[in-house]
C-alpha cells in the first residue's frame, strides 16, 4: 500500500508555527516524500519534497525521521492564506505517480 | 512562464456519453499526468504521458484513455460515462517524468446526470 497516514484536521493560530505530521511506515528506500496543498476551488500546489535529509524552501521546512517512516511539514508562521488541505505523498523513483491520501485540513484562526 | 491550463472548466454530460478534456502543459514541461478527484477525497492517479507515450497507469478501466501531442499538450477521453465519473479532473505537468514537482491546473468539473 503506497498510502500515507495523516490526521484529518488540525488547527493553528495565525503567526504561530505549525507542525503537520505524516506516517509512511512502509516507505521504500527510493521513494521520495512530497507535500502538496490544495486551497478551495484550486488544483494542488507543490510545497516541498525530500528523500533523506531535511529540506528548507521559501514556503516551508520538511523534517524527515532518520528511519524515514515519518516526516513533518513545518510552516514557520501560519497565515490565513495557509488554510488548505495538506497532502503527504510517497512518490516512486520513476516519479510517474503521486498517490494522495485524505490529507490534513489545516484551519488557521486569526 | 505560462502555467497549466485546462478546458473546459465545467461540463455536464449524461450517462453513456463520451467526453474529452484538454490540458496545456507548463512551458518547458514534457510530461503530463491526469488525476480524478471525487468530492471530499484526495486526487487519484489515472495515467501519465511522457513524450507522447503512456508512462504509467493507475487503477482505472480502459474506457479512460489519453493522448499527448508533439507540443506536449494532452487530452483525457472517457467513454460510456457513468454516474461515478462525476468528479474534478486534474492535469499536472512536470519535466521528464521524474521526481521533480508536478504543477497542477485548476481542473475540469465533470457532472454526469
Amino acid at each position: 500500500d503506497a498510502k500515507t497516514t495523516q490526521p484529518n484536521s488540525m488547527e493553528s493560530n495565525e503567526e504561530e508555527p505549525v507542525h503537520l505530521p505524516c506516517n509512511h511506515s512502509t516507505i521504500s528506500g527510493t521513494d521520495y516524500i512530497h507535500w502538496y496543498r490544495q486551497l478551495p476551488s484550486q488544483g494542488p500546489e507543490y510545497v516541498i519534497h525530500g528523500l533523506t535529509s531535511n529540506v528548507n524552501n521559501r514556503m516551508a521546512s520538511l523534517a524527515i525521521a532518520e528511519d524515514r517512516k515519518s516526516s513533518t511539514l513545518i510552516l514557520h508562521r501560519a497565515t490565513l492564506r495557509d488554510a488548505a488541505v495538506y497532502y503527504c505523498i510517497r512518490c516512486n523513483n520513476a516519479g510517474n505517480m503521486l498517490t494522495f491520501g485524505g490529507g490534513t485540513r489545516l484551519m488557521v484562526k486569526p | 512562464e505560462t502555467g497549466v491550463t485546462q478546458s473546459p472548466t465545467h461540463l455536464i454530460k449524461t450517462r453513456g456519453q463520451q467526453v474529452t478534456l484538454r490540458c496545456s502543459s507548463q512551458s518547458g514541461h514534457n510530461t503530463v499526468s491526469w488525476y480524478q478527484q471525487a468530492l471530499g477525497q484526495g486526487p487519484q492517479f489515472i495515467f501519465q504521458y511522457y513524450r507522447e507515450e503512456e508512462n504509467g497507469r493507475g487503477n482505472f478501466p480502459p474506457r479512460f484513455s489519453g493522448l499527448q501531442f508533439p507540443n506536449y499538450s494532452s487530452e483525457l477521453n472517457v467513454n460510456a460515462l457513468e454516474l461515478d465519473d462525476s468528479a474534478l479532473y486534474l492535469c499536472a505537468s512536470s519535466l521528464d517524468g521524474s521526481t521533480q514537482p508536478q504543477h497542477f491546473g485548476d481542473g475540469t468539473r465533470l457532472s454526469i446526470l
